[in-house]
């Protein structure tokens, strides 16, 4: 059964980057499935940052692709994001997840989420 | 890119409605369409994928349907477990963008 857990820092300064790391067990990480990460700010809906593939291929929410980096370390079985010159409405949960199909898919496995709140 | 319009945004009904949830694409988007059930605080859960294939292990009630640009959620016998907000999600192409979200909520 796979499982996806996330962590980093939970309180980020404005103008700093905010890193989270996905850590999965349960399944291979190199296997067919995309990786990627969605958040949602308090009371919002929900926001897909972008899928990465244990190929390399990666797709970004356009809207974000300037500030966003997804990457991936096999050999850990972790998947990463950084998001730079963070502001206040970056506050959210944000989530890592196991995407199924092309360009990521729909997600079939979310990892708990984590709260990050960007405030001075 | 393609936008998800999800009606209504909220609703009200009582135990043992039927309830549909309309989500309508911006653009054709064939069959690759999910729905998503989020409990208050709780995790996103999938529900349907490919439009109307259910997710191992939800229960039979729920169901999907349609093609292109027009998608229904239907649950058809609405019960208390069920409240929770419900998103519909292309995944066609690149970007995947989510519907606003539905509320559902008990009469």
């Amino acid at each position: 059964q796979v499982h996806l857990q996330e962590s980093g820092p939970r309180l980020v300064k404005p103008s700093e980057t905010l890193s989270l790391t996905c850590t999965v067990s349960g399944y291979s990480i190199s296997s067919d499935y995309y990786w990627g990460w969605i958040r949602q700010p308090p009371g919002k809906g929900l926001e897909w940052f972008g899928s990465i593939y244990h190929s390399g291929n990666t797709f970004y929410n356009p809207s974000l692709k300037s500030r966003v980096t997804i990457s991936l370390d096999t050999s850990k079985s972790q998947f990463s994001l950084k998001l730079t010159y963070v502001t206040a409405a970056d506050t959210a949960v944000y989530y890592c997840a196991r995407l199924n199909g092309d360009y990521g898919g729909f997600v079939d496995n979310w990892g708990q989420g984590t709260l990050v709140t960007v405030s001075s | 890119d393609i936008q998800m319009t999800q009606s209504p945004s909220s609703l009200s009904a009582s135990v043992g409605d039927r309830v549909t949830i309309t989500c309508r694409a911006s653009q054709g988007i064939s069959n690759y369409l999910a729905w998503y059930q989020q409990k208050p605080g709780k995790v996103p859960k999938l529900l349907i994928y490919a439009a109307s294939t259910l997710q191992s292990g939800v229960p039979s009630r729920f169901s999907g349907s349609g093609s292109g640009t027009d998608f229904i959620l239907t649950i058809s016998s609405l019960q208390p477990e069920d409240v929770a907000t419900y998103y519909c999600q292309k995944y066609n192409s690149a970007p995947i963008t989510f519907g606003q979200g539905t509320q559902l909520e008990i009469k």
